[in-house]
C-alpha cells in the first residue's frame, strides 16, 4: 500500500504570491491533516479535513486555507505569501480512527524569498 | 534533505549506550501521548505511545515513561544505533479527535 504522497517536494515563491500544495493520503484514508514545521515554532497544526469537511482548525491566519476532494486528496493554499511562511508543510492521513493514528508524508519544503 | 530544525536541543550519545530524551507537556488533561522520530527528508514516524492511565510502556528497544505529576514524558532507547540519529518529538492529545500538540523536538546524534 502506497504511503502519503505530497507534491511538490520543493517550492520557491516570492513574497506576495500564492501557493497550492497537494497531498494524497493512503488509499482508504478519509482524514487529512496539515502541519507547518519551522525551526522556531516546531510542528504546528493547520487544519484537518474529513470527508471533504474541515473538522479541526489551528490558529493560523485566513491566508491559509485548504480543501478536500471526494477522492480524499487534499490541497492547502497560502495566499499573499510572507517570508515567515517559509517552512516544511507536512500532511498526515488517518484511517478514520482517533487523530493520533496518523501517517505523515515527506513534506513540501516552501521557501519564500 | 529538509532541515528539521536549527534551534533544537541536541543529545549526543555513543553507539551502544542508552539514550534518554525528555519532554514536558502542557495540558494536564491530555490523555494520550506519542513519540515520533523524524529523519532528514522524511515526515515524522510513530515510535511508541502511552495512555494517561499508564506510567510505563515498553516496545522494541524503546521505553516510554510518563510522570503526570510533573507533566513529564521520556523516551529511553536501549543500545543506541547510528540509525537512531534523528529528531524526536513528543505529542499530546486530549480526547481523540482534537489535534495533536507537538513538543519542540530533540535532535539525537549517535557517535559511532
Amino acid at each position: 500500500k502506497a504511503g502519503v504522497t505530497q507534491t511538490p517536494r520543493y517550492l520557491i515563491k516570492t513574497r506576495g504570491q500564492q501557493v497550492t500544495l497537494s497531498c494524497s493520503p493512503i488509499s482508504g484514508h478519509r482524514s487529512v491533516s496539515w502541519y507547518q514545521q519551522t525551526p522556531g515554532q516546531g510542528l504546528q497544526f493547520l487544519f484537518e479535513y474529513f470527508s471533504e469537511t474541515q473538522r479541526n482548525k489551528g490558529n493560523f491566519p485566513g491566508r491559509f486555507s485548504g480543501r478536500q476532494f471526494s477522492n480524499s486528496r487534499s490541497e492547502m493554499n497560502v495566499s499573499t505569501l510572507e517570508l515567515g511562511d517559509s517552512a516544511l508543510y507536512l500532511c498526515a492521513s488517518n484511517g478514520g480512527g482517533p487523530v493520533y493514528e496518523q501517517y505523515f508524508g515527506p513534506g513540501t519544503r516552501l521557501t519564500v524569498t | 534533505g529538509e532541515s528539521v530544525g536549527l534551534h533544537l536541543p541536541t543529545l549526543s550519545v555513543q553507539e551502544g549506550d542508552n539514550s534518554i530524551i525528555n519532554c514536558a507537556y502542557s495540558n494536564s488533561a491530555s490523555d494520550y501521548f506519542i513519540w515520533y522520530k523524524q529523519e532528514s527528508g522524511k515526515g515524522p514516524q510513530f515510535i511508541i505511545d502511552i495512555r494517561s492511565n499508564m506510567d510505563k510502556r515498553q516496545g522494541q528497544r524503546v521505553t516510554v515513561l510518563l510522570n503526570k505529576t510533573v507533566k513529564h514524558l521520556s523516551l529511553q532507547i536501549a543500545a543506541t544505533q547510528p540509525g537512531d540519529s534523528a529528531v524526536y518529538f513528543c505529542a499530546e492529545n486530549y480526547s481523540g479527535n482534537t489535534p495533536l500538540v507537538f513538543g519542540k523536538g530533540t535532535r539525537l546524534s549517535v557517535i559511532a
